[in-house]
């Protein structure tokens, strides 16, 4: 079983428009941290955003924010104002144990368009 | 800090030769995974050191794989008689218990290609 599931294989979304991104995650383990990270065309990935499963708030950095809805096991990534920068894959993960050195699990991703 | 990097960013090469990578992970981070991504896929952890052990690997870390991080600093990942099953993205990352949520920061990655 996948235990990170983007269903979105391609979003588009015009500038300046709100956007969100699912992820829903499959663990028996009560603690796990959720990340996302941005890999542009030129393969580097970059981090975006960490959720633990017993922080109390959705964790929020710039213009993303993630929406943890942890009894329906979801993580989605909202993106407020989308440059055409923000155009990119978009992947999601999680770490079970949530415990230093343990291997990130990511999901497929999902392709952002972004157009003016 | 400047991040993790790698080299060479892209390496082409006939099946059967070996291949050596370099990562260079942001300093003072003691921990260094290697990850492989294959095309349309996400990222896929090979292997896991923290200092100078290796302390976990992948099943997909067959026999001809081996990864080295003799001084806890930079790692190198070869590949022995390459195949072309091996043409992928090859993605290092570095984290530290310094930062609270541990969280793994990527290089550019190396990009392998098996004639």
């Amino acid at each position: 079983a996948q235990k990170i599931t983007q269903t979105q294989p391609g979003m588009f979304v015009q500038e300046k428009e709100a956007v969100t991104l699912d992820c829903t995650y499959d663990t028996s383990d009560p603690s796990y941290g959720l990340f996302w990270y941005k890999q542009p065309s030129s393969g580097e990935m970059i981090f975006l955003i960490y959720q633990g499963s017993y922080d109390q708030q959705n964790a929020t950095e710039g213009r993303y924010s993630l929406n943890f809805q942890k009894a329906r096991k979801s993580a989605n990534l909202v993106i407020s104002a989308s440059q055409l920068g923000d155009s990119a894959m978009y992947f999601c993960a999680m770490r079970e144990r949530n415990q230093a050195g343990t291997a990130l699990i990511f999901g497929k991703g999902t392709t952002l368009s972004v157009s003016s | 800090d400047t991040g993790v990097s790698q080299d060479p960013r892209h390496k082409i090469t006939k099946r059967g030769q070996n291949v050596t990578f370099r990562c260079d992970p942001i300093s003072e981070h003691n921990r260094l995974y290697w990850y492989r991504q294959t095309l349309g896929q996400g990222p896929e952890f090979l292997t896991y050191f923290q200092n100078e052990a290796q302390l976990e690997k992948s099943r997909l870390l067959s026999d001809r794989f081996s990864a080295e991080r003799p001084k806890g600093s930079f790692s190198t990942l070869e590949i022995q008689r390459t195949e072309q099953g091996d043409s992928a993205m090859y993605l290092c990352a570095s984290s530290s218990n310094r930062e609270g949520t541990d969280t793994q920061y990527f290089g550019p990655g190396t990009r392998l290609t098996v004639l």
